[in-house]
């Protein structure tokens, strides 16, 4: 089955700076990315995603890149905010359920 | 984006009582909805995959007759976990599979309800 591993676990960012976390998967069928931004006690919200027929898409100060060859994606956040501080999932689909299959999590605080 | 809530956001029981959680897409049919587990500073646990109109798809180790869940419409899913023991304190969040939002075309994304923190005495 798939399997996801997010880096870092913990990111630690000076404010203004950027922050990149990267996800690597094994499945090279899954074809949906999402990354989701959980604040203590509080539901995952979804950023952004970037489907596997896009290499790069980007939100304001967001941006996900995704390399299909190398099985990896990235979410890059730049000018970094203090209310950027959480922590962050990255995720992978290609199930026909929808199912999504998590990586662990990076905490990312933003130092003043 | 797409509206999911919850019931309710936090409840305290008893062991050996059952609590019933719902999970309700507020603007928008949701034929699939997610069960989620996460323990502090963990990542989602996927519980089990609801579908409308269908017996709901456990993941291996989650007991099916310890955690009921019913989707009996395309805008609600229920847990309910039964005789609950202080081992099930969790965080519980559901998810809900946006497949279509009616006037601003088709989707398919999923989105979470707010959780809700069960403690077990």
């Amino acid at each position: 089955g798939e399997n996801v591993e997010q880096h870092p676990s913990t990111l630690s960012v000076q404010e203004g700076d950027s922050a990149v976390i990267k996800c690597t998967y094994s499945d090279s069928a899954s074809n949906y990315f999402p990354w989701y931004k959980q604040e203590l006690g509080k539901r995952p919200q979804l950023i952004i995603d970037i489907r596997s027929n896009v290499g790069e898409k980007k939100d304001q100060r967001i941006a996900v890149t995704l390399n299909k060859t190398a099985k990896h994606f990235s979410l890059h956040i730049t000018e970094t905010q203090p209310e950027d501080s959480a922590v962050y999932f990255c995720a992978v689909s290609g199930d026909s359920n929808y199912q999504l299959i998590w990586g662990a999590g990076t905490k990312l605080i933003i130092k003043p | 984006g797409a509206v999911v809530s919850q019931h309710p956001s936090r409840v305290i029981c008893k062991s050996g009582t059952s609590v019933k959680i719902e999970c309700r897409s507020l603007d928008f049919q949701a034929t699939t909805m997610f069960w989620y587990r996460q323990f502090p500073k963990k990542s989602l646990m996927l519980m089990a995959t609801s579908n409308e109109g269908s017996k709901a798809t456990y993941e291996q180790g989650v007991e099916k007759d310890k955690f009921l869940i019913n989707h009996a419409s395309l805008t609600l899913s229920t847990l309910t976990v039964t005789s609950a023991h202080p081992e099930d304190s969790s965080f519980y969040i559901c998810s809900a599979r946006v497949l279509a939002i009616l006037g601003r075309g088709v989707t398919d994304t999923q989105y979470f309800g707010p959780g809700t923190r069960l403690t077990v005495l």
